[in-house]
């Protein structure tokens, strides 16, 4: 089945610096990687997501990369805010019937101002 | 209802004791997903419901573990004989279609504690 790697497992940054977050999977049929944002306490919920026909996406100050060769892609934060902070997590499915995302352990992001 | 609805938001049982976690799905979603995430960990797959069917279990951790699924809606996880290391957020979550590349609506979770 998929595996999912994510570093770091954590990532302590200031206000305005920017943040990457990267993942790896091992499943070369996996074609769709979305990022999940889960707050202290709160629901995770999607943030962004990308295709594997696209090599990067970006929505405001957020962006993510891929690298299908290399079977890793990444989540870029620019201009970091407090509202940042938050375990985020990667996922990686091969969008198949029946198929399921594997989530990596997840990044705790630390924003101080 | 709006969004994915768990009940209960938390359970404490003793070690034994069974229990059961509920999850409300949005309605009209076709697929319905349960996670389990330990403190500080990731989210560890369970299982997945088609419909009323559950085309994947692979995630159960043990025989105790087990989950059905109502009227394409209504799932009930049940823990029987609940261990120490069954204490976790369990998670559920539905999509509409169940096709692996679509966005999962996440309840607020159970927080089970085992003493």
């Amino acid at each position: 089945g998929e595996n999912v790697e994510q570093h770091p497992s954590t990532l302590s940054v200031q206000e305005g610096d920017s943040a990457v977050i990267k993942c790896t999977y091992s499943d070369s049929a996996s074609n769709y990687f979305p990022w999940y944002k889960q707050e202290l306490g709160k629901r995770p919920q999607l943030i962004i997501d990308i295709r594997s026909n696209v090599g990067e996406k970006k929505d405001q100050r957020i962006a993510v990369t891929l690298n299908k060769t290399a079977k890793h892609f990444s989540l870029h934060i620019t201009e970091t805010q407090p509202e940042d902070s938050a375990v985020y997590f990667c996922a990686a499915s091969s969008g198949a019937g029946y198929s399921t995302l594997t989530f990596g352990k997840g990044t705790m992001l630390l924003v101080s101002p | 209802g709006a969004g994915v609805s768990q009940s209960p938001s938390n359970k404490v049982t003793e070690k034994g004791k069974d229990v059961e976690l509920r999850c409300d799905p949005i309605s009209g979603h076709t697929a319905l997903y349960w996670y389990r995430q330990r403190l500080g960990q990731g989210l560890e797959f369970l299982i997945y419901f088609q419909g009323n069917s559950a085309p994947d279990k692979s995630g159960l951790p043990s025989d105790r573990f087990s989950a059905e699924r109502t009227g394409e809606s209504v799932s009930t996880l049940t823990i029987q004989r609940t261990q120490q290391e069954d204490s976790a957020v369990y998670l559920c979550a539905s999509s509409p279609h169940g096709t692996g590349d679509e966005k999962l609506f996440f309840g607020s979770g159970t927080q089970l504690s085992v003493l």
